[in-house]
């Protein structure tokens, strides 16, 4: 049972315009939640982190918003840009439990076009 | 810092033989953790280290996968025998302290076919 969901698979935008990438959980515990994104042949790197305690963090093009009471976020960059393509995933950890480990979504490959 | 090391960065063998991957994780970082990655379930955890103990290994799919951390500087992921089911990008990742709300770091991972 996936705890972490992403449910669209793949989002084409084109250049300039926002990006929205979304991503529903079903474990109340998860106190602190993460996107990733991740190259072809490359490790997934760390992108933006949001705890339970707020509900938006942004950094430079990068927003994420975090709706406790629906157990959903999301990720918005704008504006895009053609680098921006990649598969971004969704990870969430319950921290308060102790030794707390990233449970992942699927991933949702975002295609960015000029 | 180099960053979490694996290696091989690809690994094709038959089935029926023993497959080691290997992990190198950030200098002072204490947490270790092994992901695999495949189109169906994404990434998976499969076992993970805190100060080279194993915590939480219930990731790990059958008794044919095994993974040790002898010191903290390495870590190997061990499938014996292996099967074409195995194939999949097999990741290492590590970060500074428990794991508590924090992001962790990734190698480049290695790509295991197994035919």
């Amino acid at each position: 049972d996936q705890q972490v969901k992403q449910n669209s698979p793949s989002l084409r935008v084109q250049e300039g315009r926002i990006s929205i990438l979304n991503c529903d959980y079903t474990n109340s515990m998860f106190d602190y939640f993460l996107w990733y994104k991740k190259y072809p042949a490359e490790g997934p790197t760390f992108l933006i982190s949001i705890s339970s305690i707020k509900d938006k963090n942004e950094d430079g093009r990068f927003t994420v918003f975090l709706n406790k009471s629906a157990k959903h976020l999301s990720l918005h960059i704008v504006p895009s840009q053609p680098g921006d393509s990649a598969v971004y995933f969704c990870a969430a950890s319950a921290g308060k439990s102790g030794y707390s480990t990233l449970t992942f979504g699927k991933g949702t490959m975002l295609l960015v076009s000029p | 810092d180099a960053g979490v090391i694996q290696s091989p960065r690809h690994e094709v063998t038959e089935m029926g033989q023993e497959v080691t991957l290997r992990c190198k994780p950030i200098s002072g970082h204490n947490s270790l953790f092994w992901y695999r990655q495949t189109m169906m379930r994404g990434l998976e955890l499969l076992i993970y280290f805190n100060n080279n103990v194993p915590i939480d290994d219930s990731g790990m799919p059958e008794d044919r996968f095994s993974a040790k951390m002898p010191n903290a500087s390495f870590s190997t992921l061990k499938i014996q025998p292996s099967e074409p089911r195995d194939s999949a990008v097999y990741f290492c990742a590590s970060t500074t302290n428990r794991g508590m709300n924090t992001e962790a770091f990734f190698g480049q991972g290695t790509r295991l076919t197994v035919v």
